[in-house]
């Protein structure tokens, strides 16, 4: 069974620009997450998206934002990218709505700001 | 105070020693509880979640819970320098901005030395 999949592994961009990173969820999962390893500040949640629906969103600004397809993958979108923008983002999926679901991470995407 | 603390590390143990994980929660409410555990340079990977106060077997990984002290900790017997990585835990509270999303500790990095 295929994991999580994120494209690309790497990303570079200059301040101001937008990025947009993606991901697959293991099949069968209809829940996609968004996280962010930043350099010492360990892993932040970032938004949760299930059958296409935003359900809810950590405290990151307003130009964080993504989407899910009806596939159930994601595109989360970055504008205005800011220096410490630069991070690890990880996506992962679960199999639906429960709260207690289990999380599988993909690879990441490294997000570099230059 | 951090709403998922762990103990501080680094940790390192003799192969073939039991390493011995620690990890409190804030939010007494909180439901459903997870390691994970990070190679460098690679994304979380799941080893273990808990629901319900006790322990929880798996292979060389037992998981042990109280939810009155707000606790919950891993224990690797056996240890081996393939262990070596920095371990996660992980909550996920119940409801309101809690909602679906993994809080995760600081990370607890563990050395396991031939």
């Amino acid at each position: 069974e295929a994991g999580v999949t994120q494209s690309p592994t790497h990303l570079i961009k200059t301040r101001g620009q937008q990025a947009t990173l993606r991901c697959s969820p293991i099949s069968g999962h209809t829940s996609v997450y968004w996280y962010q390893q930043a350099l010492g500040l360990g892993l932040q949640f970032l938004l949760w998206y299930d059958e296409g629906e935003e359900r809810n969103r950590g405290n990151f600004p307003p130009r964080f934002s993504g989407r899910q397809f009806p596939n159930y993958s994601s595109e989360l979108n970055v504008n205005a990218l800011e220096l410490e923008d630069s991070a690890l983002y990880l996506c992962a999926s679960s199999p639906g709505l429960a709260e207690d679901n289990e999380q599988f991470f993909g690879p990441g995407t490294r997000l570099t700001v230059l | 105070q951090k709403e998922v603390e762990q103990n501080s590390g680094p940790l390192s143990v003799p192969e073939g020693a039991i390493a011995s994980l620690n990890c409190t929660y804030s939010d007494r409410v909180s439901q459903s509880f997870f390691w994970y555990r990070q190679y460098s340079g690679k994304s979380p990977e799941l080893i273990m979640s808990i629901y319900s106060n006790g322990d929880k077997e798996d292979g060389r990984f037992t998981a042990q819970l109280n939810k009155a002290s707000q606790y919950v900790s891993l224990l690797i017997r056996d240890s081996q320098p393939s262990d070596s990585a920095t371990y996660l835990c992980a909550v996920i509270g119940a409801g309101g901005t809690s909602y679906g999303k993994l809080t995760f500790g600081q990370g607890t990095i563990l050395t396991v030395h031939p």
